[in-house]
């Protein structure tokens, strides 16, 4: 069965160091979604791509997080410089079309913990 | 603003059936998600509703009521694998996925 894929699983890093998850969505998925859940809480959207292109930043805080899917393919989500509160689960879903009601399909998830 | 109702918490037998309700005020409607997520790994997708009723897949259901803002789903012979983390989500009239908190289920023998 298809899986979206993620690296690393846990990341430990110290604030203000860079760090950086990746994630292969399903093949054929064209859109790409990245996620941060806090613990006891639902996953909030940072970015979504249409192939290539940035549907939604919105939400993703420009002055440290970074994303990019250069090839439409996999994707990179990076933080630099890392603070205490980034800590949380990173998710990315992949969906087929990303139509309307296309059903996202999650990744194992990065967890983050910042010393 | 947008806001997505779940109980936090709910506990229930092993072998019995429990509801988990889910009231939403969004703007906009276009489909309501349900998830399942166990401690510690990603969510998985059980259930869509966009059309008032009820959807029966196996063991669980989920029921839609748009005039109400209003879901529920159903488990029934709650097995000890279901303690999990149950997330409603809906799809606003921008058709994007507004979250709720989850509802964290513990089954007891």
């Amino acid at each position: 069965e298809a899986e979206v894929a993620q690296s690393p699983r846990y990341k430990i890093t110290e604030k203000s160091q860079a760090v950086a998850f990746w994630c292969d969505p399903i093949s054929g998925h064209a859109t790409l979604y990245w996620y941060r859940q806090i613990l006891g809480q639902g996953p909030e959207l940072l970015v979504q791509f249409q192939d290539e292109s940035v549907v939604d930043d919105s939400q993703l805080p420009k002055d440290r997080f970074s994303a990019e899917r250069l090839k439409g393919v996999d994707s990179t989500l990076k933080i630099q410089p890392a603070e205490l509160g980034d800590s949380a689960m990173y998710l990315c879903a992949s969906s087929f079309t990303g139509g309307h009601t296309d059903t996202q399909y999650f990744g194992p998830g990065t967890r983050l913990t910042v010393l | 603003g947008q806001n997505i109702d779940q109980p936090t918490e709910m506990t229930a037998t092993e072998g019995a059936i429990v509801q988990i309700n889910c009231t939403y005020q969004t703007s906009g409607f276009n489909g309501l998600f349900w998830y399942q997520q166990h401690a510690g790994e990603a969510p998985t997708f059980l259930s869509y509703n966009v059309l008032d009723g009820l959807e029966e897949k196996g063991r669980f259901s989920s029921f839609l009521s748009r005039s109400k803002g209003y879901s529920y789903l159903l488990l029934k012979e709650l097995q000890m694998k279901d303690s999990a983390s149950y997330l409603c989500a809906v799809l606003d009239s921008n058709y994007q996925l507004i979250w709720g908190a989850g509802t964290k289920l513990i089954i007891k023998p």
